[in-house]
């Protein structure tokens, strides 16, 4: 079936950092594939995307390249600031069907201090 | 402004207490679905609705019952409660139009003692 791991946290920067949280997949054809962010106390916000092999998703400073060859979809940002602290989810969706499902990751806590 | 709103937003209670959780959108979206979030397991999907009056299982829906009877709204209920079911719930709401971006409520934090 399909699977997200993504490295496990916490991770804890200073500001200005770079950051690198890995995630690799398993699924079979061509999923599509998604950085989710939840900051304290609320629900998960979609940071970036990218639907085939390839592509770069990109959002506030983040960036993610879909890698076919290695099944990795790693988030990266080149200088972290403290309001990015939350908890970052990697997750697939499997194209076809009538059911958007994700598949999501375990999370990585990231933690910026000032 | 476009929500995807649950209540409550925490809730305590005890083994076998039937109980219901709301979540409503005001984005005129087709898919709504429920995940639990657990420490160490992400989100899993409890229930999905496609559009009014179907829905359907997803990976673990064990113990909760949905319905659809109205597009905006899609309530989880636990008609026995256990304390296994002690997790934090999102609701979430996807529009045809909407490309692959999937609206979350803000959470509900059940506790089953």
């Amino acid at each position: 079936g399909n699977s997200v791991t993504q490295m496990e946290g916490p991770v804890t920067l200073s500001e200005e950092a770079f950051l690198t949280i890995n995630c690799t997949y398993t699924a079979t054809g061509y999923p599509s594939l998604f950085w989710y962010v939840q900051y304290p106390g609320e629900g998960l916000q979609l940071l970036l995307k990218a639907t085939k092999a390839d592509d770069k998703g990109s959002n506030k400073g983040f960036e993610a390249t879909y890698r076919k060859e290695t099944t990795s979809f790693h988030l990266e940002k080149g200088s972290v600031q403290v309001s990015d602290s939350a908890v970052y989810f990697c997750a697939l969706r499997r194209g076809g069907g009538s059911n958007y499902k994700l598949t999501f990751g375990k999370g990585t806590l990231l933690t910026v201090n000032p | 402004e476009a929500q995807v709103t649950q209540n409550p937003r925490y809730l305590i209670t005890v083994t076998g207490k039937k109980l219901t959780v709301t979540c409503s959108q005001n984005m005129n979206h087709e898919y709504m679905s429920w995940y639990r979030q657990d420490p160490g397991l992400g989100l899993r999907q409890i229930y999905y609705s496609m559009n009014v009056e179907v829905t359907d299982k997803g990976d673990v829906p064990e113990g909760y019952k949905v319905s659809r009877k109205e597009k905006r709204n899609f309530p989880l209920i636990l008609e026995s409660p256990s304390p296994n079911q002690t997790s934090l719930y999102f609701c979430a709401s996807k529009g045809d139009r909407g490309g692959e971006k999937l609206f979350f409520g803000s959470g509900t934090q059940l506790s089953v003692l």
